[in-house]
């Protein structure tokens, strides 16, 4: 099976830095996404990773450790349009390119 | 169209009655899949379309959940005999290559 895990809820203050965990657990890998949703919105896709490291976009950067099953989505110089739940997924290599989401961490950026 | 388009936003439905949504996918993409979201909860899979063939229904929640996409493109969930438990949002995406662009839902209030 695949169990994914991330914290349910955490708060921040404007400009802050903020990270995001996700561990996971997967009959196989074949990467692992990070998305955005506002309440009420459609989740937006933030970032992929597929091997070990650190992908950078703008104030959003994701890490990966497939050794460990590990992720984390950082975001930088935090902005109230920042507040919204953060899915972790991963795609395991059955179920074609199914991907299995985490529960999602609210985030709630404060002045 | 520019994005995945779901219709309706918003269903209310008696118990017992039979609903369908529908979702209309980015043109040209291939995968199809449709999830339902509860409250606060991360998206959870139901099933996946590759073109016209469904190969993957493991998610669908028991045999009142049927969906179709018989030319390849546009897709319909539909859900017999509602239950108040199928309450929670629809959401499809569709993809090409790597990641999953999101509609923004259907949300289903079973009454």
């Amino acid at each position: 099976g695949q169990n994914i895990d991330q914290p349910t809820e955490m708060t921040a203050t404007e400009g802050a830095i903020v990270q995001i965990n996700c561990t996971y657990q997967t009959s196989g890998f074949n990467g692992l996404f990070w998305y955005q949703q506002h309440a009420g919105e459609a989740p937006t896709f933030l970032s992929y990773n597929v091997l070990d490291g650190l992908e950078e976009k703008g104030r959003f950067s994701s890490f990966l450790s497939r050794s460990k099953g590990y992720s984390y989505l950082l975001l930088k110089e935090l902005q109230m349009k920042d507040s919204a739940s953060y899915l972790c997924a991963v795609r395991g290599n059955t179920g074609f390119q199914k991907l299995v989401f985490g529960t999602g961490t609210r985030l709630l950026v404060s002045p | 169209g520019a994005g995945v388009s779901q219709s309706p936003r918003y269903k209310v439905a008696k118990r017992g009655q039979d609903v369908a949504l529908r979702c209309d996918p980015i043109s040209g993409h291939v995968s199809l899949f449709w999830y339902q979201q509860a409250l606060g909860q991360g998206p959870e899979f139901l099933t996946y379309f590759q073109n016209e063939a469904q190969l993957d229904k493991s998610g669908l929640p028991s045999d009142r959940f049927f969906a179709e996409r018989p030319e390849g493109s546009v897709s319909t969930l539909k859900i017999q005999r509602t239950q108040q438990e199928d309450s929670a949002v629809y959401l499809c995406a569709s993809s090409l290559e790597r990641e999953a662009f999101f509609g923004q839902g259907t949300r289903l209030t079973v009454v």
